[in-house]
């Protein structure tokens, strides 16, 4: 079975500094690998995606995470925080079948919440 | 593009009622996945229904259930409500194909409150 673990629940960081949310990940056979950010009250915001391709994966507003198979770890992130990058993220796994063909769901980790401080 | 809505936005209901949720996916994305948030539980997978069929199923009760029509919107469905049913649900529509696994793109969220 597939499972993703998020090692923090809540980082904080000050405005201008790098900024690092870790995630591991469980799958028996190769994994798509989703961040998905949510801010207060709103639904949820595709950052980035990892499906077998390059291992440095580059998404939106400067964030980008690698794929490191040897860790089973897909970290989240970004040289210089913003306030505006205050949200929860969340680290995701493609559900697989005992076959290896995409389930069509995703299973999420318990998520990080992520602090700016000016 | 349109992104995924779904309507309404908040509910009240009382325990015991029933309630119906929709979500209109992305123009062309055939698949529609549901998924509850609750602070406990975080996000969980309800189904998924794909050409007007359930796909994958959740370990959910059988109070909730859904259906996709033919263009592809999708409701989901609670009877006998629990006060343990508030949550956000979340609906995601992605693109579908055997064997590739494709992003989802999720609604705004329908946040429902059991009184």
């Amino acid at each position: 079975a597939q499972s993703v673990t998020q090692l923090d629940s809540h980082v904080s960081v000050s405005e201008g500094t790098p900024v690092l949310l870790r995630c591991n990940y469980s799958s028996s056979y190769s994994p798509s690998l989703f961040w998905y950010v949510q801010h207060p009250n709103k639904g949820l915001q595709l950052l980035l995606k990892y499906t077998s391709a390059a291992t440095l994966v580059k998404g939106i507003n400067g964030f980008e995470a690698e794929f490191k198979k040897s860790e089973t770890s897909f970290h989240l992130t970004k040289p210089s925080a913003h306030m505006s990058d205050a949200a929860e993220y969340f680290c995701v796994v493609s559900a697989i079948m005992n076959y290896g063909g995409s389930q069509g769901n995703l299973i999420f980790g318990k998520g990080t919440k992520l602090s700016v401080k000016p | 593009k349109a992104g995924v809505t779904q309507t309404p936005r908040y509910l009240i209901k009382t325990r015991g009622q029933q309630v119906t949720l929709s979500c209109s996916p992305i123009s062309g994305h055939r698949s529609v996945s549901w998924y509850q948030q609750t602070p406990g539980q975080g996000l969980q997978f309800l189904f998924e229904y794909f050409s007007e069929t359930q796909r994958n199923k959740g370990n959910f009760p059988g109070r909730f259930s859904g259906r996709q029509f033919s263009n592809s919107r999708s409701e989901m469905n609670v009877s006998t409500l629990e006060l343990g049913d508030s949550a956000l649900y979340l609906c995601a529509s992605s693109l579908r194909a055997a064997g590739r696994t494709y992003e989802q793109y999720f609604g705004p969220g329908t946040r429902l409150t059991v009184t």
